[in-house]
């Protein structure tokens, strides 16, 4: 069955500093993988997929992604965060309606 | 552009009463839809899935249920509250069933 596991609960960051958020996964096939953010009380904004080609995705707000099948992990970067950027990060894998999310990791951006 | 609106945005209601959330997408035809809750400090549940008008597809057991009425309109219902409805419940949709996209959120609260 597939899962995604977010090692990290919660993350702080100065801003300015970089970034990066961990996923792994586990899946049958080449698996589709999926980055959202969400700000307190908000949906979910999709940032970046994977579904095949290129390892590394480039997403919105600045993000990127690279897909390691060896490591089965799909982590998230970003190389300067904004004060901004504080907000809870979901990974996700599969595609819907069996999309599997990670339990999300909460960012929190020092000034 | 496609837009999806939820409302309302937030609701308190007491245990036994009845429920009805709403979701509506613009801008695409016949889309997958989708109902969420998220508790405080977890990860996305998937509740239901519609394929199309009249079509429902339960993933847990509980006491709510969800209808399509139509293409793109999706309600989410419950006769009696309880107090473990309480979360925050997001619609998403999606076309091919890949990325999903998600509405701003329903905050419910059972008292």
């Amino acid at each position: 069955a597939q899962s995604v596991t977010q090692p990290d609960i919660h993350i702080t960051v100065s801003e300015g500093a970089s970034l990066e958020l961990r996923c792994n996964y586990s899946y049958g096939a080449t698996p589709y993988l999926f980055w959202y953010v969400q700000s307190p009380g908000q949906g979910l904004q999709l940032l970046l997929k994977y579904f095949s080609g290129d390892t590394l995705v480039q997403g919105i707000k600045g993000f990127e992604a690279e897909f390691k099948r060896s490591q089965s992990s799909f982590n998230l970067r970003k190389p300067s965060v904004h004060w901004s950027d504080a907000a809870e990060y979901f990974c996700a894998v599969g595609a819907a309606p069996d999309m599997r999310f990670g339990a999300g990791t909460r960012l929190t951006v020092k000034p | 552009s496609q837009t999806i609106h939820q409302w309302p945005a937030t609701l308190v209601q007491p245990v036994g009463s009845p429920l009805s959330l709403e979701c509506t997408v613009e801008g695409t035809s016949n889309p997958n839809l989708y109902w969420y809750r998220q508790a405080a400090g977890r990860g996305l549940q998937l509740l239901f899935y519609s394929v199309g008008i009249g079509q429902i597809s339960s993933e847990v057991p509980q006491n709510l249920s969800a209808s399509r009425p139509q293409d793109r309109q999706f309600i989410l219902s419950s006769k009696k509250l309880l107090l473990s409805d309480s979360g925050f419940y997001l619609c998403a949709w999606s076309v091919g069933g890949f990325e999903q996209y998600f509405g701003p959120g329903t905050r419910l609260t059972v008292t």
